[in-house]
């Protein structure tokens, strides 16, 4: 049973607007919220966090709100360019084990 | 610093053949994971050492063995290769101390078992 969920696969925004990406979970228990940007042939690479005791991150171009009661976050990138375009991870922490979502490609359009 | 570090980038195997995955990092951390990545499955745990010495079974354990060789490696073995095991494999690893813990990941081995 997946525990962190990630819907609509995939993203294609102009460059210079704003891509929302969002993430639901199931456990209660998680502790921290994480997201990972990967491209083709690369590892993923950590990009942003939030603690569970938090609603908002911020991280430059980058944002993640959480929203405890509707077990929902979502990764806010403005403006987005073109070398965002990877696919983005969500992943839920406990202790020190990660669950993560499916991913969402984003295509950021010169 | 390399970071996480994995041998080979890529393989191809027939069906029942065995080979072991290598991965070390640089970082001094103590917990060290594998995870395989399906089209469309994101990542899923296969086994993961909470610390030199231990190893506990993940989401997909089943098919794989590993070895956690000392603090620096984390080996994982396929015995019997199976064409359900074509997949790109990553290691990873993290401080493992109370608290926040990210995760870096190394590059990645694509597997093909034919």
């Amino acid at each position: 049973d997946q525990q962190v969920k990630q819907n609509s696969p995939s993203l294609s925004v102009q460059e210079g607007r704003i891509s929302i990406l969002n993430c639901d979970y199931t456990n209660s228990m998680f502790d921290y919220f994480l997201w990972y940007k990967k491209y083709p042939a690369e590892g993923p690479t950590f990009l942003i966090s939030i603690s569970s005791i938090k609603d908002k991150n911020e991280d430059g171009r980058f944002t993640v709100f959480l929203n405890k009661s509707a077990k929902h976050l979502s990764l806010h990138i403005v403006p987005s360019q073109p070398g965002d375009s990877a696919v983005y991870f969500c992943a839920a922490s406990i202790g020190d084990r990660l669950a993560f979502g499916k991913g969402n490609q984003v295509v950021v359009i010169p | 610093n390399a970071g996480v570090t994995q041998t080979p980038k890529f393989q191809v195997l027939k069906t029942g053949q065995s080979m072991t995955l290598q991965c070390a990092q640089d970082m001094n951390h103590n917990s060290m994971y594998w995870y395989r990545q399906d089209p469309g499955m994101g990542l899923r745990l296969i086994y993961y050492s909470a610390s030199e010495g231990t190893t506990d079974k993940g989401e997909v354990p089943n098919g794989y063995n590993v070895s956690r060789l000392n603090k620096r490696e984390f080996s994982l073995r396929l015995e019997s290769a199976a064409p359900s095991q074509t997949s790109v494999y990553f290691c990873a690893s993290t401080r493992g101390l109370a608290g926040y813990n990210e995760q870096f990941f190394g590059p990645g081995t694509r597997l093909t078992v034919l």
